[in-house]
């Protein structure tokens, strides 16, 4: 079945340097590939994703950059904010697991001033 | 805002008992997806429900069941429940329902917190 292996499961950066996280799947019919942001007892917000027809995709700060031959995803953070502090959880959707989004194990990414 | 709405925000229980949990998606969307999130299980997939038909299902309970209503919004009852049960249930929905090939964006509303003691 789906499978998405998520690392690290910890980062901690400095402000201003770049923070990379990745996953990777094992169902190769996966067509869908969002990254969302969790603060502490909020609600998982989107705020980047990527299809597999597209092998990068960036937005300010964050870019995704997609391998289907080696079947993983990367979310890319660049100058890191003390507010981009959370948890970043990736996940996969698509083939005969369509509909539903398998998430990874989440990445707890602490940025210091 | 992601424009989903969750009532009730907290709820705390006993267990053996029942209680239900609504959704209102965002306005225009027709599928209403229910995840648990735990400590231990991490994000899991539930159920899905698409313009009041189920359309997926996860590793759902049997204790455990959803429907869509005719105005779109949702409902996941929880029955029996377990010390286990306690976990924050979120709700997101999207435009269209999915396919083979194609996953529309979800957008999650603020989830319920779940306490069962």
């Amino acid at each position: 079945g789906e499978n998405v292996e998520q690392h690290p499961s910890t980062l901690s950066v400095q402000e201003g340097d770049s923070a990379v996280i990745k996953c990777t799947y094992s169902d190769s019919a996966s067509n869908y590939f969002p990254w969302y942001k969790q603060e502490l007892g909020k609600r998982p917000q989107l705020i980047i994703d990527i299809r597999s027809n597209v092998g990068e995709k960036k937005d300010q700060r964050i870019a995704v950059t997609l391998n289907k031959t080696a079947k993983h995803f990367s979310l890319h953070i660049t100058e890191t904010q003390p507010e981009d502090s959370a948890v970043y959880f990736c996940a996969i959707a698509g083939g005969t697991s369509y509909g539903k989004l398998t998430f990874g194990q989440g990445t707890i990414l602490t940025v210091h001033p | 805002d992601s424009g989903v709405t969750q009532t009730p925000k907290h709820l705390i229980t006993a267990t053996g008992q029942r209680v239900t949990l609504r959704c209102s998606p965002r306005s225009g969307d027709l599928s209403v997806y229910w995840y648990q999130q735990s400590l231990d299980q991490g994000l899991q997939f539930l159920i899905q429900y698409y313009n009041g038909e189920e359309r997926a299902k996860g590793n759902i309970l049997e204790r455990f069941s959803a429907q869509q209503f005719p105005d779109l919004h949702s409902e996941l009852n929880l029955s029996s429940l377990e010390l286990g049960d306690s976990a924050l249930y979120f709700c997101a929905s999207s435009a269209q329902a999915a396919s083979s090939t194609y996953t529309d964006t979800q957008y999650f509303g603020p989830g319920t917190r779940l306490t069962v003691l």
